[in-house]
């Protein structure tokens, strides 16, 4: 199994331009998410899925969006990129509590290093 | 709301032990966990504790939990310069559907040899 894995590793943007992230799990998992990691903030939830064709906003969602059309993938789109938007993002995946088949133990990705100019 | 709280930094010596404290606010937390981010790396789950529990011990790594005071601390015996990284502290808390889980800011740690 790859786990959890995240395209680009690497990006930079000029302000204004978009892009997209990719998030792909092989391990059959219900929830997916998408955080920011930045200094002295912590990890702080952007949106998150629970399944296939649903999506929810987490604690920052405005400036990005993002899609589950399919199970194992976990979009997440920057339609016009700010420098406030430079950041680590991380892609997490888990199975849901209420399965009995985990603790909902979150499995992440490696990070994406995006630079906004 | 739920608010998960670190310290910054802490450094200790190989060999030494390490307790990394963590403190939360809500009490309705279901599971706690500890996760390790090594640089330039995602998070990886170290252990989790239920929160009906005092205490867990894996190896190297104890987890002690006082419900009382909302803390939570992770103690790892025998520091190596390998467990040099950041670690997070998160909660999770709710029932049913979709369980929120918060992290704090990462306390990171460092191992002088």
């Amino acid at each position: 199994n790859a786990g959890v894995t995240q395209t680009p590793k690497f990006r930079v943007l000029k302000t204004g331009q978009s892009m997209t992230l990719l998030c792909a799990q092989d391990m059959n998992h219900e929830y997916m998410y998408w955080y920011r990691q930045d200094p002295g903030m912590g990890l702080r939830l952007i949106h998150y899925s629970v399944g296939e064709g649903t999506t929810a906003k987490g604690e920052v969602p405005d400036g990005y969006n993002v899609s589950r059309l399919k199970k194992q993938n976990f979009l997440l789109g920057l339609e016009s990129a700010a420098p406030s938007q430079t950041s680590v993002y991380f892609c997490a995946s888990s199975y849901p509590l209420l399965t009995g088949k985990s603790t909902d133990t979150q499995y992440f990705g490696p990070g994406t290093r995006l630079t906004v100019l | 709301g739920e608010d998960v709280e670190q310290s910054l930094f802490l450094s200790v010596r190989e060999g030494d032990s390490s307790v990394i404290n963590c403190t939360y606010t809500d009490s309705s937390s279901t599971y706690l966990y500890w996760y390790k981010q090594e640089p330039g790396a995602g998070l990886q789950l170290l252990t989790y504790i239920f929160s009906n529990m005092d205490m867990k011990q894996d190896q190297r790594l104890t987890v002690l939990l006082n419900k009382k005071d909302k803390h939570l601390s992770l103690r790892i015996a025998d520091t190596q310069t390998g467990d040099s990284a950041i670690y997070f502290c998160a909660e999770k808390v709710g029932s049913g559907g979709y369980q929120k889980v918060t992290f704090g800011i990462g306390t990171k740690l460092q191992v002088i040899p």
